[in-house]
């Protein structure tokens, strides 16, 4: 059975306080780690996929990387619109869809 | 492209009482999923289709029935609603069986069952 644990539950940084977000993960047979912002009241917005593990990928203020065991969100310099639910998803190749976790509330305070 | 469009935007219900849930994707997308979102819980599956006239069954199925007649179309039908059902709903789509494996998530349909 597929699992993923994301960590922390919650952070509260400072506006320009770089951190990261932790998703660890099982699955046989990794074809994708997925990440996702959610704003409240709206629908998961895709971040990034990583497929294999030394994987990078950047977006703005945001650097997703993937090892065989986990995957972290990088925020750099954050500002208060950052601030969200950030979603971690694994898909083990299977028509049963993702495995997500429970998310990161992220708080930018100015 | 609209995307993923889900309707209603919010519902109350009562108990018993019967209800559909419309998605719809212009992607041209195989695959189409629903999800369920719970305080303290990820989101969880529910129903899924990897195209029209195939569907299957997800983690948490019981109360809920699916269909898809159209690549576009993927209601997910209440049958006897009950407060254990209140919840936000999202329906999801993506490619199948191509290299492009991203799923995208409609808006969501807030449920209030009394």
């Amino acid at each position: 059975e597929d699992q993923v644990t994301q960590s922390p539950e919650a952070l509260r940084l400072q506006e320009g306080e770089s951190s990261s977000l932790n998703c660890s993960y099982t699955v046989s047979g990794l074809r994708g780690l997925f990440w996702y912002r959610q704003d409240p009241g709206k629908g998961p917005e895709f971040l990034f996929t990583l497929y294999s593990a030394g994987e990078e990928k950047e977006k703005e203020r945001l650097k997703a990387t993937l090892t065989k065991k986990e995957s972290f969100l990088h925020i750099t310099a954050p500002k208060p619109e950052d601030s969200a639910t950030y979603l971690c998803a694994v898909w083990g190749g299977g028509a049963d869809g993702l495995t997500f976790g429970k998310g990161t509330h992220l708080i930018i305070q100015p | 492209n609209a995307g993923v469009t889900q309707t209603p935007k919010f519902q109350v219900l009562k108990t018993g009482q019967s209800m559909t849930l419309q998605c719809a994707q212009d992607m041209n997308h195989e695959y189409m999923s629903w999800y369920r979102q719970d305080p303290g819980m990820g989101l969880r599956l529910i129903h899924y289709s990897v195209g029209a006239g195939i569907t299957d069954q997800g983690e948490v199925p019981n109360g809920y029935n699916v269909s898809r007649s159209t690549t576009e179309d993927f209601p997910l039908r209440l049958l006897s609603a009950a407060p254990s059902q209140t919840s936000v709903y999202f329906c999801a789509s993506r490619a199948w069986g191509r290299t492009e494996e991203t799923q995208y998530f409609g808006p969501g349909t807030r449920l209030l069952v009394l």
